[in-house]
């Protein structure tokens, strides 16, 4: 299975931009690119994918590596309600969606 | 639309009992997926369902099995618990099961404690 490699933790103060980097180094050519995020007790919430195209969204943007090698969320903004557990996921062409430990972003005010 | 919606949200079970979890998807939604979290383990992948049939199974034992009815409704059953299980496990719906650029929609999780 493709791997995923995050930081454990990241902080970030109020309003500033957030960049959440993902290496993914075994990637295959039709593995697409997912971010999810968890808020304290609550279930996985979609943030953004992609496949070779950087992409945007209401919510963030996704930067792709030329290689696609490793990817970066963007937060531009980041509020106190983006504090939460970040996954970077690599869906393969069959569906299955395998979640590593993710990166804990802290916001400070 | 209503989002994904999970039966019971808390639970409570002894050692060896069976428990069956509910999950209903979006509207609409064919494919249901199940993960199991825990500190130790986060999330993992259980097994997905698709028009009634299973998919894609993780590494879990068959004391894990799950079901899903013609409405996409689909229940999870561990049997013979262990103190091991106690988690939340989560139950997500997609409208398909094609490809890899579907975003899945989570429900909030049943807790599950085995004691």
């Amino acid at each position: 299975d493709a791997k995923t490699t995050q930081p454990n933790s990241m902080e970030s103060n109020e309003e500033e931009p957030v960049h959440l980097p993902c290496n993914h180094s075994t990637i295959s050519g039709t593995d697409y690119i997912h971010w999810y995020r968890q808020l304290p007790s609550q279930g996985p919430e979609y943030v953004i994918h992609g496949l070779t195209s950087n992409v945007n969204n209401r919510m963030a943007s996704l930067a792709i590596a030329e290689d696609r090698k490793s990817s970066t969320l963007i937060l531009h903004r980041a509020t106190l309600r983006d504090a939460a557990v970040y996954y970077c996921i690599l869906r393969e062409v069959n569906n299955d969606m395998r979640f590593g430990a993710g990166t804990r972003l802290t916001v400070k005010p | 639309k209503a989002g994904v919606t999970q039966t019971p949200r808390y639970l409570i079970k002894t050692r060896g009992q069976q428990v069956t979890l509910s999950c209903s998807p979006i509207s609409g939604h064919r494919s249901v997926s199940w993960y199991q979290q825990t500190p130790g383990q986060g999330l993992q992948f259980l097994f997905e369902y698709f028009s009634e049939t299973q998919r894609n199974k993780g590494n879990f034992p068959g004391r894990f099995s799950g079901r899903q009815f013609s409405n996409s409704r689909s229940e999870m059953n561990v049997s013979t618990l262990e103190l091991g299980d106690s988690a939340l496990y989560l139950c997500a719906s997609s409208p398909s099961t094609s490809g890899g650029y579907n975003e899945q929609f989570f429900g909030p999780g049943t807790r599950l404690t085995v004691l």
